[in-house]
């Protein structure tokens, strides 16, 4: 099965840092890559498909980058309602994985 | 506009078997192409992939839990089933289901709120 491993696991920073989350897989999962905020209490929401495509209502300051084992999700400017969970999810072959999560906190 | 939620009893006791209900809305499971999974995330930890069906009744299981789960659809009511078997502490988690946006690999474009299942006696 693949692994996909986050770092950071926690992640404190201020309003307007530019910030950078890394995915890593265990295995080459090509650009099979998504990428998902998530708040206490809300469902997930869909930021990042295919490594870097930006998923529609998306603010453009959230870009995704990378292929093959690395990967990484960056948002520009921290706004106050980014603060969240972030995770990715691998969908190259079943069974899906997703990331352990990286918690962005208010520094 | 396209909504999950997910539905069942917050407390099951060890062996009991759980079953899950995800209610949707906004697409049918009719249409070609459409595709529920249900995931879930034990306290502290990383999501975990439990299951998929799609709209020509194809099912996919976690190949760790396979003998466990059963999913099904019912169309008419808009609703995807889960039931887990032999329920242990262990699968104590929040459960999710997901739709995988259309036409994709695998990616998912919708999420129900989740619901807190603990296992205990």
């Amino acid at each position: 099965d693949i692994q996909l491993t986050q770092s950071p696991s926690f992640l404190s920073a201020s309003v307007g840092d530019r910030i950078t989350i890394t995915c890593r897989a265990s295995q080459d999962i090509r650009d099979f890559l998504a990428w998902y905020q998530q708040k206490p209490g809300k469902a997930p929401n869909l930021l990042i498909y295919a490594a870097s495509a930006l998923q529609s209502g998306v603010p453009s300051r959230f870009s995704g980058s990378g292929s093959g084992t690395e990967f990484t999700l960056t948002i520009s400017s921290l706004q106050p309602e980014d603060f969240a969970i972030y995770f990715c999810q691998q969908f190259n072959g079943h069974p899906f994985a997703f990331g352990g999560g990286t918690k962005v906190e208010f520094k | 506009q396209v909504t999950l939620k997910e539905s069942g009893p917050a407390l099951v006791k060890p062996t009991q078997t759980l079953t899950l209900t995800c209610t949707f809305s906004g697409f049918s499971l009719n249409t070609g192409g459409m595709r529920v999974s249900w995931i879930r995330q034990p306290p502290g930890k990383a999501m975990e992939w439990l299951a998929r069906i799609d709209w020509d009744d194809d099912k996919v299981y976690s190949i760790s839990l396979k003998t466990r789960l059963t999913i099904s659809k019912d169309t008419s009511k808009n609703q995807v089933v889960l039931k887990m078997t032999n329920m242990d502490p262990a699968d104590t988690a929040t459960y999710y289901c997901a739709r995988i946006s259309t036409g994709s690999s695998g990616w998912y474009d919708n999420w129900g709120q989740g619901t807190l299942v603990t296992v205990s006696s």
